[in-house]
């Protein structure tokens, strides 16, 4: 199995639905992280967490949402979901701050 | 945050060592230098990083330049699954360690 698991791994979706997509890991790891990556971009920061009570933002947070439910589960949502927000999203966690970070295998997004 | 340079692409043949340069001229003394690679849209996975000596494992060697200016990610024996995208990123120095994530160098490994 997946240290990292991001479900689905693909989705298809429309302008103005809500969506999540979900991210549950093994480690252990307190920090969390979730980043989208445009086509021949690299990665954006979109929210990030230290522990279930600790949400923060990243570069690009407008227009997501997070809950972190447990130290294993991270899920990012878009609550009205449109066509720029197409991108590959990629979930990640670390022990501390200069550790390795463990990436999912990404959700590949499309808004129509 | 410490911005790094890192040439677009670079080509390699297979079984020879493959040598990646970043320059990371602005880096603080106490930021580390992080190696990672994205094959194919995966997910990026973690190479190597370093604060101020030579670095090595089992995937690659990590040159440090006395100055920590700049850097040289060293493959020893490349192979075609070696092909990706190689991201040389500076810790900033914040306290959540988020990765900044540049354009990368793509690798291309040739028969």
């Amino acid at each position: 199995d997946a240290d990292v698991t991001q479900t689905p791994r693909n989705r298809i979706t429309k302008t103005g639905k809500r969506i999540m997509l979900e991210c549950s890991q093994t480690k252990g790891h307190d920090r969390m992280y979730w980043y989208r990556q445009d086509p021949g971009l690299g990665l954006q920061l979109i929210y990030y967490s230290f522990d279930v009570k600790d949400i923060n933002k990243g570069e690009i947070s407008d227009g997501y949402s997070v809950s972190r439910q447990a130290q294993a589960k991270f899920s990012l949502s878009l609550e009205s979901a449109i066509p720029n927000q197409t991108a590959l999203y990629f979930c990640a966690t670390r022990a501390g701050r200069d550790t390795e970070a463990f990436f999912g295998q990404g959700t590949r997004l499309t808004v129509v | 945050d410490a911005k790094t340079t890192q040439p677009p692409s670079m080509d390699c043949a297979e079984g020879r060592a493959a040598n990646l340069p970043c320059n990371h001229s602005t880096i603080s003394g106490n930021e580390y230098v992080y190696w990672y690679r994205q094959i194919h849209s995966q997910g990026p996975q973690y190479i190597i990083h370093g604060l101020k000596n030579n670095e090595t494992n089992e995937m690659a060697s990590l040159i440090i330049t006395e100055d920590r200016k700049s850097s040289t990610l060293i493959l020893p024996h490349a192979t075609l699954r070696d092909t990706a995208v190689y991201y040389c990123i500076v810790r900033p120095g914040t306290s959540y360690g988020k990765l900044t994530f540049g354009q990368g160098t793509i690798l291309t490994v040739h028969p």
